[in-house]
């Protein structure tokens, strides 16, 4: 079992505020690193698979960073808007798991005032 | 692409009778798909690995004799909770992997709620 933790539990923001959150995970054994949005009555989405040190990846107005020598993930949504509330979860399979095999953190909700 | 559809999304079942959740990929085979729970305010708990034609791989804890996995074909797995108890009740999501595409990520049902009286 990986353990996998984010912070913070939920996050309040108001329209137009950029926020960003953060998942950390064990730097030894890394394998990958999955972020998920996951709205209310609809399945989780991904949003980003990313492996690589110091990989960056951007998806609109949503980004990601990577840092596997010290184990941690930020996400940061610039410009929040109403349809950016969601629980966004972060999840690795850690070295030698089946590819798919994957250890949660219990995520960030996210609500975004308007 | 890449759809997984689950049912049922909801079920309320008895104490001591089964339940059957289906995990459907509807465009693309998956070899392997995941069986996930979540308690409330609690992450996503990997409860067992279903392959394809071959025996589940379950997550230490989890007891295969009460959550009988079947992967009878490349687009459907289902996950049966056999005499159910109160304490089994819980949110049930499966997900998958496209066949032979590496690192990718998995896409998700919309997940069952069971409710067991």
């Amino acid at each position: 079992i990986l353990n996998v933790e984010q912070s913070p539990q939920s996050l309040h923001v108001q329209e137009g505020d950029s926020t960003n959150f953060t998942c950390s995970f064990p730097s030894s054994n890394f394998y990958a690193l999955h972020w998920y949005r996951w709205e209310t009555a609809k399945s989780p989405e991904a949003l980003f698979v990313m492996t690589l040190n110091g990989d960056e990846k951007k998806k609109g107005r949503i980004s990601a960073t990577l840092n596997t020598k010290e184990g941690y993930s930020y996400l940061y949504i610039k410009g929040s808007q109403p349809e950016d509330s969601a629980t966004y979860l972060c999840a690795s399979p850690g070295r030698g798991s089946t590819l798919g095999r994957l250890y949660f953190g219990r995520g960030t909700q996210l609500t975004v005032w308007p | 692409g890449a759809v997984v559809s689950q049912h049922p999304s909801r079920v309320i079942c008895k104490s001591g009778t089964s339940v059957k959740i289906e995990c459907r990929s509807l465009d693309f085979q998956a070899t392997t798909m995941f069986w996930y729970r979540q308690f409330p305010k609690q992450s996503l708990m990997l409860m067992a690995t279903s392959n394809e034609g071959s025996k589940a791989t379950y997550e230490q804890g989890v007891e295969k004799d009460k959550f009988l996995i079947n992967h009878a074909s490349l687009t459907l797995s289902t996950l049966t909770v056999t005499s159910a108890h109160p304490e089994d009740s819980s949110f049930y999501i499966c997900s998958a992997r496209v066949t032979g595409q590496g690192n990718s990520p998995l896409h998700f049902g919309n997940g069952t709620r069971l409710t067991v009286t």
